[in-house]
This record gives C-alpha cells, sequence and structure tokens, in this order.
C-alpha cells in the first residue's frame, strides 16, 4: 500500500517549456487536490477534483492545467513554465462523502521540487 | 476569502520547554486540523477538531478548538527534538467543504 505517490521528485525546466506532474493514489479516494507550497505562505491550492472526469479550480490556477482520466490519477500541467512557478508541489487524496467532507482528512505525497529558470 | 494566520512563523526553543502556536481568522470554520511536516516529505494529519470549544489530546500536544470556531491553538508540553518541524493548521472552507485553507505556517526547532 503506496499511499500517494508522485513523480518526478526533481526537475529543472526552462522558461516556456512544459511538463506534467504525475500523482497516483491506491487508497481509492475520490478526492484529488494540487497544492503548491512557497516560503511563509502555506499550502495554496491549484486544482482539484472530487471524481473521475471532473476538476475544478483552486486559489492559484492560473498557468496549469489537471486532467483526472482515472480515479487513481491526477495530472497537474504546465504548458510554458515561468520563473513564478518554481516551487514545491504536492498532490494530496482523500475519501469523499459526509464524513469525507467533515473530518477531510487528506492524505500527501511526498512532493515534486520544481525550479524554472 | 477565508485565511488563516499562524502565529509565531518561527519558533527555536531549547528540549524541555513549553511552548503553544496560535492559527486565527475572522471566518468562521466547519473543521479545523492541525499537520506536522518534516522536511522533505508531504504533511501529515495530526487531529481534527469539529465542535466550538473542543480539546484534543495527542500525549504531549493540546489542541483546542476556539468556542466560535475561528481559532485554534497547539500547546506542546515538554517539547522534545522529534518535534521539530512545519506545523500547518488547515479549516474546512465554509462555503465549500470540498476544500481546505491551509495557514501559513509556524515552523519549530527544538534543540536537545
Amino acid at each position: 500500500n503506496a499511499g500517494v505517490t508522485q513523480t518526478p521528485k526533481f526537475r529543472v525546466l526552462k522558461t516556456g517549456q512544459s511538463m506534467t506532474l504525475l500523482c497516483a493514489q491506491d487508497m481509492n479516494h475520490e478526492y484529488m487536490y494540487w497544492y503548491r507550497q512557497d516560503p511563509g505562505m502555506g499550502l495554496r491550492l491549484i486544482h482539484y477534483s472530487v471524481g473521475e472526469g471532473t476538476t475544478a479550480k483552486g486559489e492559484v490556477p492560473d498557468g496549469y492545467n489537471v486532467s483526472r482520466l482515472k480515479k487513481q490519477n491526477f495530472l497537474l500541467g504546465l504548458e510554458s513554465a515561468a520563473p513564478s512557478q518554481t516551487s514545491v508541489y504536492f498532490c494530496a487524496s482523500r475519501t469523499g462523502g459526509p464524513s469525507g467532507n467533515l473530518y477531510n482528512e487528506q492524505f500527501f505525497g511526498p512532493g515534486t521540487r520544481l525550479t524554472v529558470l | 476569502t477565508q485565511l488563516l494566520e499562524q502565529s509565531p512563523q518561527f519558533l527555536s526553543i531549547q528540549e524541555g520547554e513549553n511552548l503553544t502556536v496560535y492559527c486565527n481568522s475572522s471566518s468562521v470554520f466547519s473543521s479545523l486540523q492541525w499537520y506536522r511536516q518534516e522536511p522533505g516529505e508531504g504533511p501529515v494529519l495530526l487531529v481534527t477538531v469539529v465542535t466550538g470549544g473542543e480539546v484534543k489530546k495527542l500525549k504531549r500536544l493540546t489542541f483546542q478548538f476556539g468556542d466560535a470556531r475561528k481559532d485554534s491553538s497547539l500547546h506542546i508540553t515538554a517539547a522534545q527534538p522529534g518535534d521539530t518541524g512545519l506545523y500547518l493548521c488547515a479549516g474546512a472552507d465554509s462555503y465549500n467543504t470540498d476544500k481546505l485553507i491551509f495557514g501559513t505556517g509556524t515552523r519549530l526547532q527544538v534543540f536537545p
């Protein structure tokens, strides 16, 4: 039982390049999230999904796209990377339903450190 | 927009000392959580509080949810080096409980 995994762990991009970050979970969770973490700013929600085939914008969605074609996977894409997107990216998942919404325990992956030059 | 402010931002103490971290907002949250994050890893849930005035204890850690459900505190008794990490509070967005709003974080270092 691996929980939430993220690939890659590290990546360096040049401005204008594109890339996709992959998140996978094996807990059969309905909800999945992408956050970015910057010093002094906690975690900020980029996009999220409440089920296979659905996506929604979070707090800071500009410059990112996502897809949830399979329940266990949530992809985060950067079409044209900018230095402002240098950050650590975390994926998380949780169960849905009334209990899931109230207790809202999110399980996080280990993160992807992205540097855009 | 609901915001959560944590204080202090940094805390550096000696082993055995007590400390309190605060998480404050002007908004009401339906529940509030505390996570701990160690370097190179994702946050891990410590506790969830859902009722105003609720107090939960986890060994040397005591968590309290404010009566009005706008604030929370985390108190650590006799801190140990293993408590070192980034502590994050997170509230369930009252307008959309699908989402969590994270606080700004408190970085704690406990020296032996």
